[in-house]
């Protein structure tokens, strides 16, 4: 059964430390996308990467996050120094790049930052 | 004002009744509509997708869009309390490019 899978699923921490979530796609999907979820807001898109390529980081705060692929396997999403108004779920997404760009969705991890 | 609009709700209706989910957009480009069922604490899942303008029916849901008046609809018939969930329109340029998502309605249907 292939499912993406993410890490942790919940987080709770204090404001001004650093958050790491961990996403493993599936198993031969090519792309990989990071939302931000909030009730006021919606799924925001974040990163966007095509065969380990970022492609689309526009929706990011890039003072405080980044996003990798260090391998085909693993996709990195931190936050350095996190702020309460971080705290949301984040969904990690994966894709095998058709025309419409259609994405698996992981369980997301629930962040507090208090 | 956002690329894609859509009512949080939520839309409260009885077992059995039809129900009609709605989305605007003001991105012509749009050739890729979509729309991803989110049961509470999961991922969104894609339940259907349309190219450009028409209707595609798949069991109890038929998805149509209508890009002269850039507005998408869900219709669900018989509705169950199983369908209870948020209801997120999604769209995209094609070509690869992003998918934009509308803020999700909740529907919840009454037993």
């Amino acid at each position: 059964d292939a499912r993406v899978t993410q890490t942790p699923r919940h987080k709770v921490t204090e404001m001004g430390q650093e958050v790491t979530m961990r996403c493993q796609p599936i198993l031969g999907h090519n792309t990989v996308f990071w939302y931000r979820q909030t009730m006021m807001q919606g799924l925001e898109l974040l990163a966007y990467f095509r065969n380990r390529a970022p492609l689309d980081d526009s929706g990011m705060p890039k003072d405080r996050f980044s996003a990798e692929m260090p391998d085909a396997t693993l996709a990195t999403l931190k936050i350095q120094p996190s702020e309460p108004r971080d705290s949301a779920v984040y969904f990690c997404a994966s894709g095998l790049g058709t025309a419409y760009n259609e994405q698996f969705f992981g369980p997301g991890t629930r962040l507090t930052v208090l | 004002q956002k690329e894609v609009e859509q009512d949080p709700g939520p839309l409260s209706v009885p077992e059995g009744a039809i129900v009609s989910l709605n989305c605007t957009y003001s991105n012509s480009a749009f050739q890729y509509f979509m729309w991803y069922r989110q049961y509470s604490r999961k991922g969104p899942e894609l339940l259907m997708y349309t190219y450009s303008s028409g209707n595609k029916e798949d069991g109890r849901f038929t998805a149509q869009v209508d890009k002269s008046s850039k507005y998408i609809s869900l219709f669900i018939r018989d509705s169950q309390p199983s369908d209870s969930a948020t209801y997120l329109c999604a769209m995209s340029e094609g070509g690869y490019q992003k998918v934009t998502f509308g803020i999700g309605t909740k529907l919840q249907v009454i037993p």
